[in-house]
């Protein structure tokens, strides 16, 4: 079974720091890797995408993907209060019809 | 641009009563459409999708059906809803083809008694 992990946290970081996510997956034909935040009580919004090894910079966000080690993190630079959700990774499964393996998120909270 | 549309917000049903969740998509053609339920403080857990009218696979048996009418539009179902079928229910689409992203509606938040 294709499974996609993340630290549940919370991880706690103070306001103006890097906050640092991790997501490791399994299924190593994947290809494309998403970030969604989830504020509570709302549904997932993607943030950041990313295909190729190496870094990607969005505004104040990085995803950086290493498929060798199986490996996506997300950095969130001058972490904001408004920051504090759930980040949720996505992996697309490599068998087919464009669906995505969720892990089940890290919380994150950011204070001032 | 491209927006969907889930309703209702929120839905209290009593055990053993049917189930209908309507989901469409507008300003993108032929989408794939996804339902999930989350469970609360869980992830995700992908509970049918389609590629087109019509078509429908199931991820996990269970008490729940889907059908897809029109070219956007997706709905859930249940004939008889458990206790077990409390959960944030959540609809997405995302373009066919290609290693896409998908984009979700706001979700249904479903309450059984």
């Amino acid at each position: 079974q294709k499974e996609v992990e993340q630290n549940s946290g919370p991880l706690s970081v103070p306001e103006g720091a890097i906050a640092s996510l991790n997501c490791t997956y399994s299924d190593r034909g994947s290809q494309s890797f998403f970030w969604y935040r989830q504020y509570s009580g709302k549904s997932p919004e993607l943030i950041m995408f990313i295909y190729s090894n190496g870094d990607k910079e969005d505004g104040r966000f990085t995803a950086q993907l290493n498929k060798a080690s199986q490996y996506v993190s997300l950095l969130i630079r001058d972490s904001q209060p408004s920051d504090s959700a759930t980040y949720l990774c996505a992996v697309n499964y490599s068998g087919g019809y464009n669906k995505l393996i969720f892990g089940a998120g890290t919380r994150l909270a950011v204070h001032p | 641009s491209q927006t969907i549309h889930q309703w209702p917000a929120t839905l209290v049903q009593p055990v053993g009563s049917p189930l209908s969740l309507e989901c469409t998509v507008e300003g993108t053609s032929n989408p794939n459409l996804y339902w999930y339920r989350q469970a609360a403080g869980r992830g995700l857990q992908l509970l049918f999708y389609s590629v087109g009218i019509g078509q429908i696979s199931s991820e996990v048996p269970q008490n729940l059906s889907a059908s897809r009418p029109q070219d956007r539009q997706f709905i859930l179902s249940s004939k008889k809803l458990l206790l077990s079928d409390s959960g944030f229910y959540l609809c997405a689409w995302g373009n066919s083809g290609g290693l896409q992203p998908q984009h979700f509606g706001d979700g249904t938040r479903l309450s059984i008694l």
